[in-house]
C-alpha cells in the first residue's frame, strides 16, 4: 500500500469524448507525476505537478492537460478522445522536485476508447 | 530525465534459481531505481542506488552499478512465483522526479 489512490479504475469512453481521472497523493507529499502505459510497453511520462503549477512535461499534446489542487491531489484531462489513448493511467506521488527519489504510484486508471 | 534499456526483454526461471536483469543508460546520473510492476497494476519501488555506490542490497535483492559502463543489474536470489513481474530501472539524473522507463524484464518464475 502506497497511500495513492486514482479513481476510477476502469472506465469505457467513446472517440472524441473526453475523460477526467484523478490521484489523491500520499500525505505529506506536494509532487504528482503522470504516466501513460500501453499494453506491454513501459509508462511514459506525460507530466508533473508541484505546489499546484506544471513541472515539466513529456511528449503529449495538448489535448492531454492536468490540474493539482492546494491539497496536492491531481486532475489528469483528455480531449477529444482517440483509439490510442486506451492504456494504464498511472499516477505517482513523491516528495520535493529536487534530485529524484522514490516514486509512490497508485494501482491506476484503465481507460478503454472505443 | 533520460531513459533506461532493460535487458532480457523476457526471462523465465524455475522457482528456487536466480534471476538476473541488466540496465542501460546513456548519460552521467545521480541514482538508479529499480521498480517492479504486477500485472496490470502500479509499480513497486524495489531499491535506489547511489551514483557513488557500486553494490546494495535489500532482502533477496542485489543491485549493482558500473557509471563507467553505464549500467546496472539487478540479481533476485532463490526466486519465487511471487517474483513473477515486469521490472524496470529508472536512471535519475536531477530535474525532478520526472523519471523515464523502458520497456521492462518480464520475469516469470514457474514453480
Amino acid at each position: 500500500e502506497t497511500g495513492v489512490t486514482q479513481s476510477p479504475t476502469h472506465l469505457i469512453k467513446t472517440r472524441g469524448q473526453q475523460v477526467t481521472l484523478r490521484c489523491s497523493s500520499q500525505s505529506g507529499h506536494n509532487t504528482v507525476s503522470w504516466y501513460q502505459q500501453a499494453l506491454g510497453q513501459g509508462p511514459q511520462f506525460i507530466f508533473q505537478y508541484y505546489r499546484e503549477e506544471e513541472n515539466g512535461r513529456g511528449n503529449f499534446p495538448p489535448r492531454f492537460s492536468g490540474l493539482q489542487f492546494p491539497n496536492y491531489s491531481s486532475e489528469l484531462n483528455v480531449n477529444a478522445l482517440e483509439l490510442d489513448d486506451s492504456a494504464l493511467y498511472l499516477c505517482a506521488s513523491s516528495l520535493g522536485r529536487g534530485v529524484s527519489g522514490e516514486l509512490f504510484f497508485g494501482e491506476g486508471s484503465r481507460l478503454t476508447v472505443l | 530525465s533520460q531513459q533506461g534499456e532493460e535487458d532480457p526483454q523476457a526471462l523465465s526461471i524455475q522457482e528456487g534459481e536466480n534471476a538476473t536483469m541488466n540496465c542501460s543508460y546513456k548519460t552521467s546520473i545521480n541514482n538508479l531505481q529499480w521498480y517492479r510492476q504486477n500485472s496490470g497494476r502500479g509499480l513497486v519501488h524495489l531499491i535506489l542506488i547511489r551514483s557513488n555506490e557500486r553494490e546494495k542490497h535489500s532482502g533477496r535483492l542485489r543491485v549493482t552499478l558500473d557509471t563507467s559502463k553505464k549500467s546496472s543489474s539487478l540479481l533476485i536470489t532463490a526466486s519465487r512465483a511471487a517474483d513473477t513481474a515486469s521490472y524496470f530501472c529508472a536512471p535519475g539524473a536531477g530535474g525532478g522526479n520526472k523519471l523515464t522507463f523502458g520497456t521492462g524484464t518480464q520475469l516469470k518464475v514457474e514453480l
